[in-house]
């Protein structure tokens, strides 16, 4: 167990609709970073906050948003969802910023089925 | 810029030894090397942050050649255990240096 919660589990759903994935990042980590892995696929870089502010953006569509609250969990929103879309979606932690060799703690994942 | 690993996959059997390697064609500042079992989050393995840094864990250890500008993984005497696809995440110089970049992965799978 990483420490780091994701809510839900699964979550399916149809073209067109929104859903939210929630991430508890671990007791004291201030950095949380989203990313998407469709089948069989590598880890694709979203977005990353650090302390309630966005530090980093990557391949994150227009579609999708994210932020992260005060107590430090960070919610990610997928909108007018695609069959494309469908894929685990990881929430990981860490204390500080990769570049300062932080270890990121990743949490079980989100998968979401779009049909 | 994403990281080119290689080989893509890998097949052992128990006991022999394998060398996952991971480029890139810009300047790395650091290196970051986790495992994946099938279905299950990414486990981290080791942080590598200097040119020429070379880390262990009990069989399994990686170099950092800052000047080639690449990171090598290697597994030694394989268990079954260590099966899974292994990522190497990167961080490069001028970037904001506080997320990774993965490769694609190196799907390793040992037989007994």
């Amino acid at each position: 167990d990483s420490g780091v919660t994701q809510t839900p589990k699964h979550l399916i759903t149809a073209t067109g609709q929104r859903v939210t994935l929630r991430c508890s990042p671990r007791s004291g980590d201030l950095s949380v970073y989203w990313y998407q892995q469709s089948l069989d696929q590598g880890l694709q870089f979203l977005i990353q906050y650090y302390n309630g502010e966005e530090r980093a953006k990557g391949n994150i569509l227009e579609r999708f948003s994210a932020q992260q609250f005060p107590d430090l969990h960070s919610e990610l929103n997928l909108s007018s969802l695609e069959l494309g879309d469908s894929a685990l979606y990881f929430c990981a932690s860490s204390v500080g910023l990769a570049g300062a060799g932080n270890e990121q703690f990743f949490g079980p994942g989100t998968r979401l089925t779009v049909l | 810029q994403q990281p080119v690993q290689s080989p893509q996959a890998v097949i052992l059997r128990e006991g022999e030894d394998a060398v996952i390697n991971c480029s890139s064609s810009k300047a790395l500042y650091s290196v970051h090397w986790y495992r994946q079992k099938h279905g299950e989050a990414p486990i981290f393995l080791m942080i590598l942050l200097k040119g020429g840094e070379q880390k262990g864990h009990d069989k399994i250890s990686a170099s950092f050649n800052e000047k080639k500008q690449q990171s090598s993984l290697y597994l030694t005497a394989s268990q079954l255990s260590y099966s899974g696809t292994y990522f190497c995440g990167t961080v490069n110089y001028g970037g904001s240096q506080g997320n990774l970049i993965f490769g694609k992965g190196t799907k390793l799978s040992v037989k007994p």
